[in-house]
């Protein structure tokens, strides 16, 4: 089956802690995008990336990083300068034209404690 | 950059009964605008989006309204089931921005 996962479905860390989540997709997509979704509100964009080794910020990059090493893989790091990062992260990828649909994964739910 | 306001931020209706969900955004270079819609527990989905060369566009139940002119779009869902129950969003983008904006979501309840 073609599509995106994400692991784990839900995540708890220490606050201070880094934590890294996973997204991957066997669509042959270039494009592949990070959103944060809290209650209320719709989907901010964190990262995306159009092609291998190459990504741009978003809306709200701060306190993230990402990676691009592989063309079906794009994993999020929740670096502890992001102060608020108890939140459900959604992973998405599509092919490049700004029309194409963004397929989503299943999503990770992080809780910080 | 671009802002996306979507109201009504909850709508029950009964079954069989129409659904209309409006938004509207900022930035007038904006020409895609795409509805999701999110299960619990679950990524959104493409439900129908549409081009700002088009004024209306269907697909069985559902249909999507653009003005350009006044820069607000809206969703149509008629004969709502309850299966149609979940949170839409809508989205903006333009050529410029290469980003999808979404607006702050719809939570759809259909009562039996």
């Amino acid at each position: 089956d073609g599509g995106i996962t994400q692991s784990p479905k839900y995540l708890f860390r220490k606050e201070g802690q880094n934590v890294t989540l996973s997204c991957e997709q066997n669509l042959n997509h270039d494009a592949m995008y990070w959103y944060r979704q809290d209650p209320g509100q719709g989907l901010r964009l964190i990262y995306y990336s159009q092609i291998v080794n190459d990504f741009q910020k978003g809306d709200i990059a701060e306190g993230y990083s990402v990676s691009r090493e592989k063309k079906e893989s794009f994993p999020l790091t929740v670096t502890s300068a992001q102060k608020n990062p108890t939140a459900f992260y959604l992973c998405a990828s599509s092919r490049l034209g700004l029309f194409d649909e963004q397929f989503f994964g299943p999503g990770t739910r992080l809780t910080v404690l | 950059g671009e802002n996306v306001e979507q109201h009504p931020s909850t709508l029950s209706v009964q079954e069989g009964d129409s659904a209309v969900i409006k938004c509207t955004y900022s930035d007038s270079a904006s020409n895609y605008f795409p509805w999701y819609k999110q299960e619990l527990g679950k990524g959104p989905q493409l439900i129908i989006d549409i081009r700002s060369n088009v004024g209306e566009k269907k697909d069985q139940r559902i249909a999507v309204t653009l003005n350009k002119t006044a820069k607000h779009f809206s969703l149509h869902i008629t004969e709502t089931q309850p299966e149609d129950s979940a949170v839409y969003f809508c989205a903006a983008a333009s050529g410029s921005a290469r980003q999808l904006t979404f607006g702050s979501g719809t939570q759809l309840t259909v009562l039996p």
